[in-house]
């Protein structure tokens, strides 16, 4: 069956810190994947997303992700973390053969002491 | 706000209750979600609607009914639960069948099951 795995159920960061999480899927076709964020107490909201194209992604608030098709990876990345970015983040992925559906990963708690 | 809103975002029932979970989508999407969401687990996919037309169910219990009267609205009918489907219920839609299927997120509705 597909799936994604997110390595990292918790990451504790002090502020200034670089951040990576990584995200790994299981399918060998086509996908768009994305990358979603859940600040504590709000909704579910778009980080970024690939579709086609340049592989390495910029999203808002300053973070990136790169996709690596050998890998099957699409990591997560922001050079220096701030407290704000403390949220659940949450790897989805769209493969070619689920028309519109995703598939998720369990999600990553960043906490970032401030 | 995303555009999709949930009522309620917090109910409390008993095992024996009947109640209704709404969400209503003002993004003019053709494709309505329900997710499941509890800790430390990838997001449930409970029903997809396309068009008003159920295409997914899975495997969802039957004491959990959807109800799709059009395009933008969605609604979960709840009877006879059991403490374990208490969980935070999601609602996303999304454009099916064209560009990168990026789903938008309510707030959710907050379930506890006594």
């Amino acid at each position: 069956a597909q799936s994604v795995s997110q390595h990292n159920h918790h990451v504790i960061l002090s502020e200034a810190a670089s951040l990576e999480l990584g995200c790994n899927y299981s399918y060998g076709g086509t996908v768009n994947l994305f990358w979603y964020v859940q600040y504590p107490g709000q909704h579910l909201q778009l980080l970024l997303k690939y579709f086609s194209g340049d592989p390495l992604v910029k999203g808002i608030k300053g973070f990136e992700a790169e996709f690596i098709k050998s890998k099957f990876s699409f990591n997560l990345r922001k050079p220096s973390v701030q407290w704000s970015d403390t949220a659940e983040y949450f790897c989805a992925v769209n493969p070619s053969n689920s028309n519109y559906q995703l598939i998720w990963g369990a999600g990553t708690k960043l906490i970032i002491k401030p | 706000e995303t555009g999709v809103t949930q009522t309620p975002r917090h109910l409390v029932m008993g095992m024996t209750n009947k109640k209704s979970l709404k969400c209503e989508q003002h993004l003019g999407h053709n494709a309505m979600y329900w997710y499941k969401q509890s800790a430390k687990k990838p997001l449930e996919l409970m029903f997809v609607y396309n068009f008003k037309e159920q295409t997914e169910n899975n495997s969802v219990p039957s004491r959990f009914s959807p109800e799709c009267p059009n395009s933008s609205h969605l609604f979960l009918h709840l009877h006879t639960l059991q403490p374990e489907d208490s969980a935070l219920y999601l609602c996303a839609s999304s454009q099916a069948g064209q560009g990168s299927h990026e789903q938008y997120f309510g707030p959710g509705t907050r379930l506890t099951v006594t």
